[in-house]
């Protein structure tokens, strides 16, 4: 059974700082997605990592992918308020299973 | 046009009605999905079509009736739901689910659905 993880739940944050969201996986696989979803809102597709080694940039925020440790990182760069929001990765396993997403990362950046 | 719409945007219903859910996309998508999402927790995966056949169905109860009647269009029939049924329902498609595509989805704005 595919099972993802993401750590920590809860991240609050100040503005300026820098910090990381993890996501481990359970099975094989070699796509992975980042989403984020505001209060009330639907998700937006970040990033999508296809491919060991696959760094993806997009303003203050940086992706990267690690398939043999089956771990996904997502790095903030001097945060800002308007990062606030929840952050899901899900993955997709190699052999057909299911999209399964993570818990979410709850993320709050204070001024 | 890249974009998925979901209609109605909120829905209340008693536990004996019937209703449908909407869903549309105009990107050549050849797959689409049904998610429920409860509060604070992240989407649960419920059906997936692709090229209009149901392709996966996560053990959803019978209530849920999927119809997919072409390749822009999703349907979600509900029927005799219970008051734990209450969630955010999303829609999402992407191109496909080939092996060599990135599946990525694109998700609707979703409808909010309220079972008394």
């Amino acid at each position: 059974e595919l099972k993802v993880e993401q750590n920590p739940l809860f991240l609050s944050m100040q503005e300026g700082k820098n910090y990381t969201i993890y996501c481990n996986y359970s099975t094989t696989s070699d796509r992975l997605y980042w989403y984020r979803q505001d209060p009330g809102k639907s998700l937006e597709s970040l990033f999508v990592l296809l491919s060991n080694g696959a760094v993806k940039q997009e303003g203050r925020l940086m992706a990267s992918l690690d398939t043999k440790a089956r771990l996904s990182t997502l790095h903030i760069t001097a945060a800002v308020h308007d990062l606030s929001a929840t952050y899901f990765c899900a993955v997709r396993g190699n052999y057909g299973q299911n999209f399964v997403f993570g818990p979410g990362t709850r993320l709050s950046v204070l001024p | 046009d890249t974009e998925v719409t979901q209609t109605p945007k909120h829905l209340v219903m008693g536990m004996t009605n019937k209703k449908s859910l909407k869903c549309e996309q105009h990107m050549g998508h050849r797959a689409m999905y049904w998610y429920k999402q409860k509060a604070k927790k992240p989407p649960e995966l419920m059906f997936v079509y692709s090229y209009e056949k149901l392709s996966i169905n996560e053990s959803v109860p019978s209530r849920f009736s999927p119809e997919c009647p072409n390749s822009s269009l999703l349907n979600l029939h509900l029927h005799a739901l219970q008051p734990e049924d209450s969630a955010l329902y999303l829609c999402a498609s992407s191109r496909g689910l080939a092996g060599g595509l990135t599946n990525e989805q694109f998700f609707g704005p979703g409808t909010r659905l309220t079972v008394l």
